[in-house]
């Protein structure tokens, strides 16, 4: 089978870092995507890593180890505004390319 | 950035009738667009992957006479819901790659709200 799994909940205070994990068993792998959903919002792409390594964008990073199907995204200087919804993904190939999505970690920043 | 679009933003419809739904990529093509369902608080679920021109590609478990789909252009995709139920009601959103052989980053539409009455 195919899964990705991540914490349900993570709080956090204006101005931390926070790091949210993602373990995955999947078939087919190619890399590891992350995306940020707010509430009632469409999700939108945060970082990709296809090797095994940090990915840094700004105040976001993604780290990727394929020897431990393991990933994170780190968030830095957290704002109000980060709090949302954050999923990895997996990309992979079997007969099409294809994302999977995991279980989804919900990110609270507090004053 | 790319720009996709779904219609309508919201539905409500009566149990036993068909909804249709309409995934456009605004300023660019998209040979490929896939189209997910999101339960509240919940992650993804990939549906199906919609391919211009051919015949779209299920996932298992997804009914494909209950879920129509067809990429009849480069910038449009849509989803047919037919015979809806109150079990059919949740979010649906499309998402297409930001490029070819860019799959990994997708832009998603901003989703359509789907409640059977």
């Amino acid at each position: 089978g195919q899964s990705l799994e991540q914490p349900s909940e993570v709080t956090a205070v204006e101005g931390a870092i926070v790091q949210i994990n993602c373990t995955y068993q999947t078939s087919g792998f190619y890399g590891l995507s992350w995306y940020q959903q707010h509430d009632g919002g469409a999700p939108t792409f945060l970082s990709y890593n296809a090797l095994d390594g940090l990915e840094e964008t700004g105040r976001f990073s993604s780290f990727l180890s394929r020897s431990d199907s393991y990933g994170y995204l780190l968030l830095q200087e957290l704002q109000m505004k980060d709090s949302a919804s954050y999923f990895c993904a997996a990309a992979r190939m079997d007969s099409s390319y294809k994302l999977i999505f995991g279980s989804g970690t919900r990110l609270l920043v507090r004053p | 950035g790319a720009v996709v679009s779904q219609h309508p933003s919201w539905v409500i419809c009566k149990s036993g009738t068909s909804v249709k739904i309409e995934c456009r990529s605004l300023d660019f093509q998209a040979t490929t667009m896939f189209w997910y369902r999101q339960f509240p608080k919940q992650s993804l679920m990939l549906m199906a992957t919609s391919n211009e021109g051919s015949k779209a590609t299920y996932e298992q478990g997804v009914e494909k006479d209950k879920f129509l789909i067809n990429h009849a252009s480069l910038t449009l995709s849509t989803l047919t819901v037919t015979s809806a139920h109150p079990e059919d009601s949740s979010f649906y959103i499309c998402s297409a790659p930001r490029a070819s052989g860019s799959y990994n980053e997708q832009f998603f539409g901003p989703g359509t709200r789907l409640t059977v009455l």
